[in-house]
């Protein structure tokens, strides 16, 4: 089934450890890819998009992902992570193709807990 | 800033009665999208706005409607609110279907 997949609902790391957020899609052609993050009570902020070329895409905030079309994967990272980082992170395609073209397609989500 | 602005932050209306959420924008953009987010899910697409064109998901409920009079307008009307509509309600734009879209803050809807 066609789908974004964020495998680790919650994960929790120590302020000032690296970070990896999870997430692989299952679509015939590579969408568009994006991730967002929402704090408590927000609206969902864009951090990042990739469309093609360079597979190493800087975003804000001191995040960065790497597209790896071999995995199906969007994996985001982050070198050392703040308290301040502490929210849900959402991957999400766009697909270019299809009933679904132009929806964005979230995955589940996952809870980033930050411990001092 | 150009942003997406949703109005009000938090909403009580009572079950059966009519609640109308409001959402402007002043990055004029061509398509307005109206999400429903419950509790630690995703953010659902009810439907959304190319220009005038209106496009509905197949599985959003009749209760639901939505009006763009302008395009830094649109307007999520819940006709009779069941509890189970109970929700945040998140509007974004973009200047096309592709592109990355900027949401508001949200609407929070209880309904008593």
């Amino acid at each position: 089934a066609q789908s974004v997949t964020q495998p680790d609902i919650h994960i929790t790391v120590s302020e000032g450890a690296s970070l990896e957020l999870r997430c692989n899609y299952s679509y015939g052609a590579t969408p568009y890819l994006f991730w967002y993050v929402q704090s408590p009570g927000q609206g969902l902020q864009l951090l990042l998009k990739y469309f093609s070329g360079d597979t190493l895409v800087q975003g804000i905030k001191g995040f960065e992902a790497e597209f790896k079309r071999s995995q199906s994967s969007f994996n985001l990272r982050k070198p050392s992570v703040h308290w301040s980082d502490a929210a849900e992170y959402f991957c999400a395609v766009v697909l270019n193709y299809g009933g679904s073209q132009g929806n964005l397609i979230f995955g589940k989500g996952t809870k980033l807990s930050v411990k001092p | 800033d150009a942003m997406v602005i949703q109005n009000p932050r938090y909403q009580v209306t009572q079950f059966g009665k009519p609640v109308t959420l409001s959402c402007s924008q002043t990055l004029n953009h061509n398509v307005m999208y109206w999400y429903q987010q419950k509790s630690s899910q995703a953010p659902k697409l009810l439907f959304h706005y190319y220009d005038k064109d209106f496009n509905n998901e197949a599985d959003t409920p009749d209760n639901f409607q939505s009006r763009r009079p302008n395009t830094s307008f649109c307007f999520l009307d819940i006709r009779s609110p069941g509890l189970g509509d109970a929700a945040m309600y998140l509007c974004a734009t973009s200047s096309r279907r592709d592109q990355p879209q900027h949401f508001g803050d949200g609407t929070r809807l209880s309904i008593l």
